[in-house]
């Protein structure tokens, strides 16, 4: 059974740091590339980031770019989100997804991310 | 980027009774690869999103044939044949053809 399970979210700062995680089992992780959707609270889906499948290429939403980075390491099946310098517009729950034909057949349950003082 | 402009954005229903939702792209969304990357999600309250149609007509496994997606180009829609209990919930159009990816606004399904 697939299996993708984030974590990392919670209470930060505006201008803070915050790493995510997305640990994935009950497939070949390293088969697959990786994305990060994220929804904000009542709204709707917005594609945040994704990677290809060994890493070498990586994708922005403008909104992001230069301040998130995606990463991911296939040795331990973990998919990786650092966000810096939060905005109150990054407060979202974010979801990892994994990318088939052009889309995502499977998603994590989302992990929280809140920006306050 | 692509916007991605769904109708309605709210759909009351009738139990048994048939439903559709409008999905429009503001570029088409057919690929060089020939391929046309339209997919349809739904999210139940409370929960993640689940694929339902992807490449505008193909359903993922476990989805009630009682959903069907079609279109070409810019214009799409699902459609629901009879409506139940549980397809309350919000329906998003995604187009996987250009980047960045983008959705449509969501479509609330009530009964």
């Amino acid at each position: 059974e697939v299996q993708l399970v984030e974590s990392g979210g919670g209470l930060v700062q505006p201008g803070g740091s915050l790493r995510l995680s997305c640990a994935a089992a009950g497939f070949t992780f390293s088969n697959y590339a990786l994305n990060w959707v994220r929804q904000a609270p009542g709204k709707g889906l917005e594609y945040v980031s994704g990677i290809s499948s060994d890493g070498g290429s990586t994708y922005y939403a403008k909104s992001v770019k230069g301040r998130f980075t995606i990463s991911r390491d296939n040795s331990k099946n973990t998919l990786y989100l650092q966000m810096g310098s939060l905005r109150a517009e990054d407060m979202a729950v974010y979801y990892c997804a994994r990318v088939q034909t052009s889309s995502y057949d499977y998603w994590g349950q989302g992990t929280l991310v809140t920006v306050s003082s | 980027d692509v916007v991605m402009t769904q109708s309605p954005l709210s759909l009351p229903v009738t139990l048994g009774q048939p439903a559709s939702i409008s999905c429009r792209s503001s570029q088409s969304l057919v690929h060089s690869d020939g391929d046309t990357y339209l997919t349809w999600f739904q999210q139940r309250p409370g929960q993640s999103p689940r694929r339902l149609i992807y490449k505008v007509s193909n359903w993922d496994s476990g989805v009630p044939d009682r959903f069907s997606g079609s279109g070409s180009g810019t214009d799409f829609t699902l459609k629901i044949s009879r409506v139940e209990a549980e397809d309350v919930g919000v329906y998003y159009c995604m187009q996987g053809t250009h980047w960045p990816r983008t959705f449509g606004q969501g479509t609330k399904v009530e009964i």
